[in-house]
């Protein structure tokens, strides 16, 4: 696609549950990168991959978080047992060949916004 | 371990007034910095960045100067718009393949 496109655009959902976030990076983006961004703060950062390997895991808060990149293309994001300090924005992005790269930069999608009640 | 510290929000300027947004970070090595800009309802996207000390980054009017002496990266525009409210982000990076983001500053502009 034209940009990065994430969906949900919204999730509500009740606290225990599980969710999936969905992340659909640029077509022929070798990176992917998942954060989180609470209101009025910058993007916290969770997880990467490069191609289908996460390359990074060293963010996400706890064992109930995951991702996966199976194709080295789409990624899910599972939070598992939902609690309500989850709620926040979940942000995905990609690179066209990682940022250890010259001159390369993050392109963001929109956004999850995710509200566990 | 590695930081970026911006200056809080948000800042209301009139159309054609001078913008400064403070950013100081913390780092080790030498890492590059950025600005990026988050439209209302859209995603982050890349401003301008810089590689190495005493490099400028510009785009669109604005610039940045990473100053390692003081270490800053702080973003000017001479002219501001109303279209150029925004949230301002700095970040510095890579650091081991991520970008590590400071709070973000908003700005509005006023016709």
């Amino acid at each position: 696609g034209a940009g990065v496109s994430q969906s949900p655009r919204y999730k509500v959902t009740k606290r225990g549950q599980d969710v999936a976030l969905r992340c659909d990076p640029i077509s022929g983006h070798v990176s992917l990168y998942w954060y989180r961004q609470a209101l009025g703060q910058g993007p916290e950062f969770l997880t990467y991959f490069n191609y289908e390997a996460q390359q990074d895991k060293s963010g996400l808060p706890n064992d109930r978080f995951s991702a996966e990149r199976p194709e080295g293309s789409i990624s899910t994001l599972t939070i598992q047992r939902t609690e309500q300090r989850d709620s926040a924005m979940y942000r995905c992005a990609s690179s066209t060949r990682g940022l250890g790269a010259t001159n390369e930069k993050l392109f963001f999608g929109s956004g999850t916004q995710l509200s566990v009640l | 371990g590695n930081s970026v510290t911006q200056m809080e929000g948000p800042v209301t300027l009139s159309e054609e007034a001078f913008l400064t947004i403070n950013c100081t970070y913390t780092a080790t090595g030498y890492p590059s910095l950025f600005w990026y800009v988050q439209y209302p309802g859209e995603g982050l996207q890349l401003l301008l960045k810089a590689t190495k000390a005493d490099d400028k980054g510009s785009n669109k009017g604005f610039e940045a100067t990473y100053r390692k002496e003081t270490t800053s990266f702080h973003l000017e525009k001479g002219s501001v718009q109303v279209s150029d409210s925004a949230v301002y982000f700095c970040a510095l990076g890579p650091q081991g393949g991520k970008l590590i983001f400071g709070q973000g500053t908003e700005l509005s502009v006023k016709p």
